[in-house]
């Protein structure tokens, strides 16, 4: 398995600020994903974080709003651009590693984002 | 903690008995099914997986079952605790031999003492 942490686990902000999520795991990983969960609904996949190139955003996501750095096999960032309340959402980093000769999907614990 | 799933269908079920839960794949091409576990406050947890070669697969109290015919999914919990309440949701991918992963919209179990 993996250990994953992310910073921060929950916050406030307002409109038209910039929050950046932090997302640690204890081991490297070639895959990461970031994952956005609004309020009661599921899963939604934003972007794979590619180590040493930009970021694959999935159709509805693009870099100016959600800018995603990847400096190691260990580190990501996402950034929530420019916020609006349709903004506030779980944020979630996952990652894959190979288990028993699969691949499976690991998720950190989430980051609980409120835009006022 | 926060509640995740607040519109979600919620499934209640007496402690000790079995629950199912089921779920419907949009993609036939998928390869790769995923039951994950969802706890307040927390990221989703792999329970268990199937590969589309298969139909059932069992692990610990748990055991998926596959049916491609009707692109269908369901999730059996022997023994139901309460600590399996909590969201539960599919997950299906390897189109194209991809590592993305398509979420079903989930189901919150409700596990009465």
């Amino acid at each position: 398995s993996a250990v994953i942490s992310q910073k921060p686990s929950r916050d406030i902000c307002q409109r038209g600020t910039s929050l950046t999520i932090q997302c640690q795991v204890d081991s490297q990983v070639t895959m990461m994903f970031w994952y956005r969960q609004q309020p009661g609904q599921s899963l939604t996949l934003i972007a794979t974080a590619n180590q040493g190139s930009e970021a694959t955003y999935e159709s509805g996501f693009v870099i100016d709003k959600f800018p995603i750095s990847r400096p190691n096999l260990t580190f990501s960032t996402l950034t929530v651009s420019n916020m609006s309340p349709e903004d506030s959402s779980i944020y979630l980093c996952s990652v894959e590693k190979e288990a028993g000769g699969k691949y499976e999907q690991y998720f950190g614990p989430g980051t609980r984002l409120t835009v006022t | 903690g926060e509640s995740v799933g607040l519109h979600l269908p919620t499934l209640s079920v007496q402690e000790g008995d079995n629950s199912i839960i089921n779920c419907a794949y949009s993609n036939s091409a998928s390869d790769y099914f995923i039951w994950y576990k969802q706890e307040s406050g927390k990221g989703p947890q792999f329970i268990i997986d199937i590969r589309s070669n298969m139909d059932k697969r069992q692990g610990q109290r748990v055991t998926v079952l596959l049916n491609k015919t009707v692109k269908h999914l369901s999730l059996q919990i022997a023994a139901t605790q309460p600590g399996d309440s909590a969201v539960y949701f599919c997950a299906e991918g390897g189109v194209d031999s991809s590592y993305k992963l398509i979420f079903g919209s989930g189901t919150r179990l409700l596990v009465r003492p």
